[in-house]
């Protein structure tokens, strides 16, 4: 597993915007996947997009794969205040251990 | 059916003393990570377990050890606390499935460490 860049590293927007943040890496990789972690507490996982997929939809997340540049895209449609989070991609090439960048801080103010 | 948990919540210790986190993986769930989270960053990756032992290490000295035990449940041990280890430790498990290129991971709640 290799580490991803989430940019920008902060974003504050309003509620019912749209929130748009991205991820690159710097090898191949067979999928890639998002998380969020709410304040100072545990990751869930949202989403995985595999290396043949270009796009993949859950709820408001919409996930993007561009495997020629080497970069992915999460965005939440519609945000709420619940959004604020951090939220980090996880580039994977197999095996068993999750290498995580600094993420991404969603700031959704009501 | 209970989630990956982990034990304690808080934890307060000083320099040079040592330390043992706790984790209980989610029902079925046979391999359990660890990862130190500093303020500000994201995890980093510790070390892995699966059947009782330790299959991956991240960059961590050998202050940082652990252990899995036959139910699968899991205990990360820090020797000779630094203040640089004050972090959320996390404890991620996961079914090892052959033939699968990738395990989704189920994050417990975390351990806040500080040390003073």
């Amino acid at each position: 597993s290799q580490q991803g860049e989430e940019d920008p590293q902060a974003l504050s927007i309003q509620e019912g915007e749209n929130a748009t943040m991205n991820c690159s890496y710097k090898t191949s990789i067979n999928n890639l996947q998002w998380y969020r972690q709410n304040s100072g507490r545990g990751l869930v996982h949202l989403i995985l997009i595999r290396s043949n997929e270009r796009e993949k939809h859950s709820g408001r997340l919409r996930v993007t794969l561009d495997t020629s540049k080497k970069s992915s895209s999460l965005l939440i449609t519609a945000s709420r205040a619940a959004d604020t989070a951090s939220y980090f991609c996880a580039p994977g090439t197999g095996g068993f251990k999750t290498i995580f960048g600094a993420g991404t801080r969603l700031f959704v103010k009501a | 059916d209970a989630g990956v948990t982990q034990s304690p919540t808080h934890l307060i210790k000083t320099r040079g003393q040592q330390v043992t986190l706790r984790c209980s993986p989610k029902s079925g769930h046979d391999t359990v990570s660890w990862y130190q989270q500093a303020l500000g960053q994201g995890p980093q990756f510790i070390f892995q377990y699966y059947e009782e032992e330790e299959r991956q290490r991240g960059n961590f000295p050998d202050r940082f050890s652990g252990h899995q035990f036959p139910n699968y449940s899991s205990e990360l041990n820090v020797n000779a606390l630094l203040l640089g280890d004050s972090a959320l430790y996390l404890c991620a498990s996961s079914l090892l499935r052959t033939g699968t290129f990738y395990n989704e991971q189920f994050f417990g709640p975390g351990t806040r460490l500080t040390v003073l």
